[in-house]
């Protein structure tokens, strides 16, 4: 059983630059896995920012960018704002054609 | 641009089956892979199925499999999910989520799904 790999919590200052990780239990993320990111905010469905690894979502500020870092997908925000303090969450492709979700991110701007 | 709008909320009873539906407007069904993805209060957010562009067949997570049932109606451009033996544990908000080939996009809006006797 794949597990894919977030950290639990994360802090930034704001205009500080972070970046969110997205791994796996075993192997390394690439492009192939079409990894994707979502924010989300108390009581609201999840919005799409990043999708096949670093395609920013229409509307999405290009302060949000995706790329692969190492063996891993990574979320970089520049210039964190204070309304960007939520939950983010990545998932992948793992394979015949099935997808993981990570546990997710709370991400603290202060 | 996709949209995607739900059915409203069900509460249902321990044992019982549930059926969310899924309208797509801005596109048509077979121009995009449908999805589902459920988030349980207080947790992360967990994928249950969906379509293989790859393999044309609609793959279910191995958690729900014998469990779920993922269809589609492209006469009306609706994607249904149906849930069966349900147990507290399912009470859940339930997502449809799609895009183009591999792409996870669009979301809708979610669907409240209860489970209590």
């Amino acid at each position: 059983q794949t597990v894919v790999t977030q950290e639990p919590s994360f802090s930034v200052s704001p205009g500080g630059t972070v970046t969110l990780t997205c791994g796996l239990s075993s192997g390394a993320v690439s492009a192939s896995y079409y990894p994707s990111w979502y924010q989300q905010t108390p009581g609201q469905a999840p919005r799409t920012l990043i999708y096949s690894t670093n395609t920013r979502s229409s509307g999405v500020p290009a302060r949000f960018s995706g790329s692969i870092l190492g063996n891993k997908a990574a979320l970089t925000i520049t210039g964190a704002q204070a309304d960007d303090e939520s939950d983010y969450y990545c998932v992948v492709c793992v394979g015949s054609g099935s997808w993981v979700f990570g546990g997710g991110t709370k991400l603290t701007v202060l | 641009q996709v949209h995607l709008v739900q059915s409203g909320a069900e509460v249902k009873k321990p044992g019982a089956s549930v059926k969310v539906s899924c309208k797509v407007s801005g596109y048509t069904l077979t121009e995009l892979c449908m999805h589902w993805v459920r988030q349980a209060p207080g947790k992360g957010l967990e994928w249950m199925g969906g379509f293989d562009p790859e393999d044309g067949v609609m793959i279910y997570a191995q958690k729900f499999q014998g469990r779920v049932t993922m269809t589609e109606d492209t006469s009306t451009d609706t994607a249904y999910m149906e849930l069966s033996s349900l147990r507290s544990e399912d009470t859940a908000l339930y997502y449809c989520l799609t895009g183009h080939g591999w792409d996870l996009v669009y979301w809708g809006q979610g669907t409240l799904v209860t489970v209590s006797s």
